[in-house]
């Protein structure tokens, strides 16, 4: 087995201000993901890399970077907070195959004053 | 369009009672299906999958799920639910592109 870990698990921050959320797994997988879930609503990608040099936007990634620094390492950005915005990101991981089951982990749970 | 439908936000059952929770998907290609439960203040955790085979699958916990390509469903059931089944389920779908398509989710709410 394995575990993804995200810190931090409570961001505050201030409209306008640059926000980076981290995020590690154990499993050796090859593919990592970047979602957020807003407040009764499924899940939305916003990032993700299938390997340790890629990138790839989701429908989200507006208003948000990404880097892979390490295979077992995926970082997110908010480059600029909204005020009132509240949601919950999610890490996840896989094998490098294009149907796989996701792994995640617990989540950070973002509030902007 | 490709896309998830899980049509009921809230399903409120007995415990002990049996359940059903909703899911149908819309894709021309074949499915690749999964399942997910969500904790309150966890992340999500696989409940079960189907890629082929027998339409019937069994999960984590006693559940199940059946495919059925004809209604373009892929509903999950368990014959007896527990207060600890309380939570979030969604149901998502396998494009090839590593991406999954998400449902909105379903609330199951256990009455003692």
């Amino acid at each position: 087995g394995g575990i993804i870990t995200q810190t931090p698990k409570f961001l505050i921050g201030q409209e306008g201000q640059k926000l980076t959320l981290k995020c590690q797994q154990n499993f050796n997988h090859d593919t990592m993901y970047w979602y957020r879930q807003d407040s009764g609503k499924g899940l939305r990608l916003i990032y993700y890399s299938i390997t340790e040099n890629d990138l790839q936007k989701g429908d989200l990634s507006e208003g948000y970077d990404a880097s892979r620094e390490k295979k077992s390492s995926f970082s997110l950005t908010v480059t600029s907070a909204q005020k009132n915005e509240m949601a919950v990101f999610l890490c996840a991981s896989s094998i490098r195959t294009g149907y796989a089951e996701q792994f995640f982990g617990p989540g950070t749970r973002l509030t902007v004053l | 369009a490709q896309s998830v439908t899980q049509p009921d936000a809230r399903v409120t059952v007995s415990e002990g009672a049996s359940l059903q929770l909703r899911c149908k998907y819309s894709y021309s290609a074949t499915p690749y299906l999964f399942w997910y439960v969500q904790y309150p203040r966890q992340g999500l955790q696989l409940l079960l999958k189907y890629y082929s085979g027998d339409p019937v699958v069994q999960g984590v916990n006693s559940f199940e799920a059946e495919f059925s390509k004809s209604n373009s469903s892929f509903h999950l059931q368990k014959a007896s639910v527990h207060w600890s089944d309380s939570a979030v389920y969604f149901c998502a779908l396998s494009r090839s592109n590593y991406q999954l398509i998400w449902g909105s989710g379903t609330k199951l709410i256990i009455k003692p």
